[in-house]
């Protein structure tokens, strides 16, 4: 059973370009978490996604950022017109389980985002 | 506002001596945490949890304590191994967490 499986692993992108980032969950889990991390801080957390559901963004910048998992493939978090401030490790996590606060996430390698 | 924080950002440690890494939190109404550890370049690997109902709880060398009087827990490690150098991260319900401690296995 694969874990969570991330890419790109690297992604590097011009000022005012767009980065998608994707995340492929564990085999059965439903819900997808994304978390930004800059370096030497902690975990951040962005969005809470069930599919074809927006469960909680209040952790999304209220522009730019747009994240989606469709019925049918990975979760996608889109940085619109990016800016150097969103060079970030990105990570996504899933659990399986509906509802319960007590479920274990488990998270993917991260996708390395650097703006130049 | 909801809140949780670590005391030290980095912890140096001797192999083979015991490590504590402490968590503060601010929600009184906190019922689940949950320790993670992160090796350089890698995302976060579940540790061990706790509940509320609970004050300590013991796994593989690693113990977790939670005060709920002064809204605080600790990860205890057993025997610290190089293999523990990491940043630690409580975190509170699901997707709330802390800053992270820097755990060094000093030789």
């Amino acid at each position: 059973n694969a874990g969570v499986m991330q890419n790109p692993r690297h992604l590097v992108r011009r000022r005012g370009q767009e980065a998608r980032l994707r995340c492929s969950p564990m085999k059965g889990h439903s819900h997808v978490y994304w978390y930004r991390q800059l370096p030497e801080e902690g975990l951040k957390f962005m969005v809470y996604l069930q599919k074809e559901n927006i469960i909680d963004e209040s952790g999304m910048p209220k522009e730019r950022f747009s994240a989606e998992f469709p019925k049918e493939g990975p979760s996608i978090l889109r940085i619109q017109q990016v800016v150097r401030g969103d060079s970030a490790a990105y990570f996504c996590a899933s659990s399986p389980r509906t509802g319960s606060s007590y479920n274990e996430q488990f998270f993917g390698p991260g996708t390395r985002l650097t703006v130049l | 506002g909801e809140s949780v924080g670590l005391h030290l950002p980095t912890l140096s440690v001797q192999e083979g001596d015991n490590s504590i890494i402490n968590c503060a939190y601010s929600n009184s109404a906190s019922d689940y945490f949950i320790w993670y550890k992160q090796e350089s370049g890698k995302g976060p690997q579940f540790i061990i949890d706790i509940r509320s109902n609970m004050d300590k709880r013991q796994g593989q060398r690693v113990t977790v304590l939670l005060n709920k009087t002064v809204k605080h827990l600790s990860l205890q490690i057993a025997a610290t191994q190089p293999g523990d150098s990491a940043v630690y991260f409580c975190a509170e319900r699901q997707y709330i967490f802390g800053t992270g401690t820097r755990l060094k296995v000093l030789a």
